[in-house]
């Protein structure tokens, strides 16, 4: 069946670090997403990329649709990046329902 | 601009209550929709309004009614609540036209947190 799997599910960093989040994806894609969740619940979009790079700051996406996913590069880490990062897709055809990944828990450590 | 707002925040209620949960959006956005998250998943799409005046379901509809009552305002009723409906709900809009290829951002409200118990 359709799916969205995200990797690591847990990620522990010290301040500073850089890091990489994965998802996979299981058919090809209209649209693509990567939310953060912070500590308060509030979704924040990051990107919208469902084929290509894009960076904003300390922030970068790539995507390989031929591939099936998508990349987020976290650099130089700090304690407000900590939370959940979320991967969603939109699958093939005329629709534009998002299909939500389980997620990636960030912590980052002082 | 306000962009996505949601009311109540949080809202307690007993086995077999009715409640409605409001949204607004004020970017002119023709979709609308309504998600679930329950402790330590992603969210569900339970239903989604492509424009003014129509309806569709999502993954999970069941126990849930919603009604689009204008282009920026889309409401959820449960009409008897279960303790399975207890959970965070997020509301979210986007430009959606139906058109391949162009950037359609779905952008999320603050969320109401439900207990039913």
């Amino acid at each position: 069946g359709i799916q969205v799997e995200q990797s690591p599910p847990d990620l522990i960093l010290q301040e500073g670090a850089n890091s990489t989040l994965r998802c996979n994806f299981s058919d090809s894609v209209n649209n693509l997403q990567w939310f953060h969740q912070n500590p308060w619940g509030q979704l924040i979009n990051l990107f919208y990329i469902p084929s290509g790079t894009k960076q904003n700051g300390r922030l970068s996406a790539t995507t390989v649709a031929t591939e099936r996913y998508s990349l987020l590069y976290i650099s130089s880490s700090q304690t407000t990046d900590s939370g959940v990062y979320f991967c969603a897709v939109v699958f093939g055809g005329a629709t534009n329902k998002l299909i939500f990944g389980t997620g990636t828990l960030l912590a980052v450590q002082p | 601009n306000a962009g996505v707002t949601q009311t109540p925040k949080f809202q307690v209620l007993k086995t077999g209550q009715s409640m409605t949960l409001q949204c607004a959006q004020d970017m002119n956005h023709n979709s609308m929709y309504w998600y679930r998250q329950d402790p330590g998943m992603g969210l569900r799409l339970i239903y989604y309004s492509a424009s003014e005046g129509t309806t569709d379901k999502g993954e999970v509809p069941n126990g849930y009614n919603v009604s689009r009552l204008n282009k920026r305002e889309f409401s959820l009723r449960l009409e008897s609540a279960a303790p399975s409906q207890t959970s965070v709900y997020f509301c979210a809009s986007s430009e959606w036209t139906g058109f391949a290829g162009k950037e359609e951002t779905q952008y999320f409200g603050p969320g109401t947190r439900l207990l039913v118990l």
